[in-house]
């Protein structure tokens, strides 16, 4: 069963430090995966998209990295803002019959930016 | 240019009554989800249309969620009768290819009382 595990659960962090939010896998066969953005109220934004290929993706302050072999992805925020309060949800997609995709999503990961 | 639009932002029935829910995807996107999100979860998927055609449906109730997409685009999801363990975020995204990134609407926030 494809399964995707994000940790920690929740994160509190004072504003202007760093922070890394973790994703495993075990989606086969891998085709992508994504980390979305998602604020209190609203749907989830992406933030990057890695394919099988790809090991490291920048997005501003956001840099999300890929190990497709232990099957594990991490997104590292860079000086923390007060906006970047949200949950991160972590989606990967499996190439199923047809061209189509599966997709799985994470629980995601809480986090809290404390002035 | 728009985003995908839902309606209406947030429902508040009671137990057993009807409900339904309108999303309308971006312009050209083929691809069309509908997804359930409960409090502190990642979305879980109910039905996923390729134009008019609903692709994948395993996840829905069938006995009482019932969804449509008759011309492939905009898109209705009902729930009859409603119950307590419905309330949830209820999310409409869509994309141009399946597999492609997908964008989400602000979802409908249900409340099942």
């Amino acid at each position: 069963k494809n399964q995707v595990e994000q940790s920690p659960q929740s994160l509190i962090i004072l504003e202007g430090k760093n922070c890394t939010l973790q994703c495993n896998y075990t989606v086969s066969p891998f085709s992508n995966l994504r980390w979305y953005k998602q604020d209190t109220g609203r749907g989830p934004v992406s933030l990057t998209i890695m394919t099988f290929s790809e090991n490291t993706k920048s997005n501003g302050r956001y840099t999300a990295t890929l190990d497709a072999d232990t099957k594990q992805s991490s997104l590292h925020i860079t000086a923390s803002q007060l906006s970047d309060s949200a949950s991160y949800i972590c989606v990967v997609s499996a190439r199923t019959g047809g061209g189509a995709d599966g997709l799985t999503f994470g629980k995601g990961t809480h986090l809290i930016i404390q002035p | 240019e728009a985003g995908v639009v839902q309606s209406p932002r947030y429902k508040i029935i009671e137990k057993k009554q009807p409900v339904a829910f309108w999303c309308n995807p971006i312009s050209g996107h083929n691809t069309l989800y509908w997804y359930r999100q409960n409090l502190g979860q990642g979305p879980e998927l109910l039905i996923r249309y390729e134009n008019e055609e609903a692709v994948d449906d395993s996840q829905l109730p069938k006995d009482r969620f019932s969804a449509e997409r008759l011309k492939g685009v905009d898109s209705t999801l009902k729930i009859q009768p409603a119950e307590l363990g419905d309330s949830a975020v209820y999310l409409c995204a869509s994309t141009s290819w399946p597999g492609g990134e997908q964008f989400f609407g602000p979802g409908t926030r249900l409340t099942v009382l």
